[in-house]
C-alpha cells in the first residue's frame, strides 16, 4: 500500500483558502486518493475522492497532477468549524485494508 | 441519511475482563471494518470483514480480538481479556466497494 506524507500541522484564518498537500510517491495504477476529516472524539468523515486531474464537491476540491505522486486538498474560505485533522489515504477502491496516516492538524483562527 | 451506529458509547471495565463492542453498519454495505484510536494518536486499522470472513487484519488484531456478524445486521468486536493498553476509542466503519468508509461515532473503552 502506498505510503502518504502530509504536514503535521497547519494554521490559517477564517475566510482564507487552505491547501493541504499529500505526497504519495509509490501510488499504484489502480489506487484512488481519498481525504477524510476528523473532529475530536468523532469518527473520520469522508470529504472527497479522486483518481486524476481535479474533483470538486460542495465541501472541497482535490487537485491531482498528471504523475499522481501528490495531491492537494483545497478548502475554500475556511471557518472555525473546519478546525480538524485531515487524512490523506491512497488505495484501490475495493481495498480491504485501508490505512490512515498521521494526518494534518488544521487550526483555524478568527 | 443512513448511518453506522455503535454501542456502547462508553464502557469502563477491569483489566482481564471480556468486552464486546457492537456496531450496526449501513444496511446495503458489504465491507465492514474496526479501527481504534488511542487518545491523541492516529486512527489505526484493526480488521476488515467481507462475505462473513476476515479479509485483512493488522498486527494489533491478535488472538485476544475477534469479530463476528451474528445476525446479518450487527457486527461485533470482542476483546477476550482486556489490557490497560486496550483503552482507546474504537470505531466501526462500513462501505460499499467505492472506497468511501462511513464511520460510527465510536465506543470509548476504558480499562482500569
Amino acid at each position: 500500500l502506498a505510503k502518504t506524507t502530509q504536514p503535521i500541522s497547519m494554521d490559517s484564518y477564517e475566510g482564507q483558502e487552505v491547501n493541504i498537500t499529500c505526497s504519495h510517491n509509490n501510488i499504484a495504477t489502480n489506487d484512488y486518493i481519498t481525504w477524510y476529516q476528523q473532529f475530536p472524539s468523532q469518527g473520520p468523515r469522508f470529504i472527497i475522492q479522486g483518481y486524476k486531474t481535479k474533483v470538486t464537491n460542495e465541501v472541497a476540491s482535490l487537485f491531482i497532477p498528471a504523475d499522481r505522486k501528490s495531491s492537494t486538498l483545497s478548502l475554500p474560505r475556511v471557518s472555525l468549524s473546519d478546525t480538524a485533522v485531515y487524512y490523506c489515504l491512497v488505495g484501490y477502491s475495493s481495498a480491504s485494508k485501508i490505512i490512515f496516516g498521521s494526518g494534518t492538524r488544521l487550526s483555524i483562527r478568527p | 441519511e443512513p448511518e453506522v451506529t455503535q454501542t456502547p458509547s462508553h464502557q469502563v471495565t477491569q483489566m482481564g475482563q471480556e468486552v464486546i463492542l457492537r456496531c450496526v453498519p449501513i444496511s446495503n454495505h458489504l465491507y465492514f471494518y474496526w479501527y481504534r484510536q488511542i487518545l491523541g494518536q492516529k486512527v489505526e486499522f484493526l480488521v476488515s470483514f467481507y462475505n462473513n470472513e476476515i479479509s485483512e487484519k493488522s498486527e494489533i488484531f491478535d488472538d485476544q480480538f475477534s469479530v463476528e456478524r451474528p445476525d446479518g445486521s450487527n457486527f461485533t468486536l470482542k476483546i477476550r481479556s482486556t489490557k490497560l493498553e486496550d483503552s482507546a476509542m474504537y470505531f466501526c466503519a462500513s462501505s460499499e466497494s467505492t472506497g468511501e468508509l462511513f464511520f460510527g461515532e465510536g465506543s470509548r473503552l476504558t480499562v482500569l
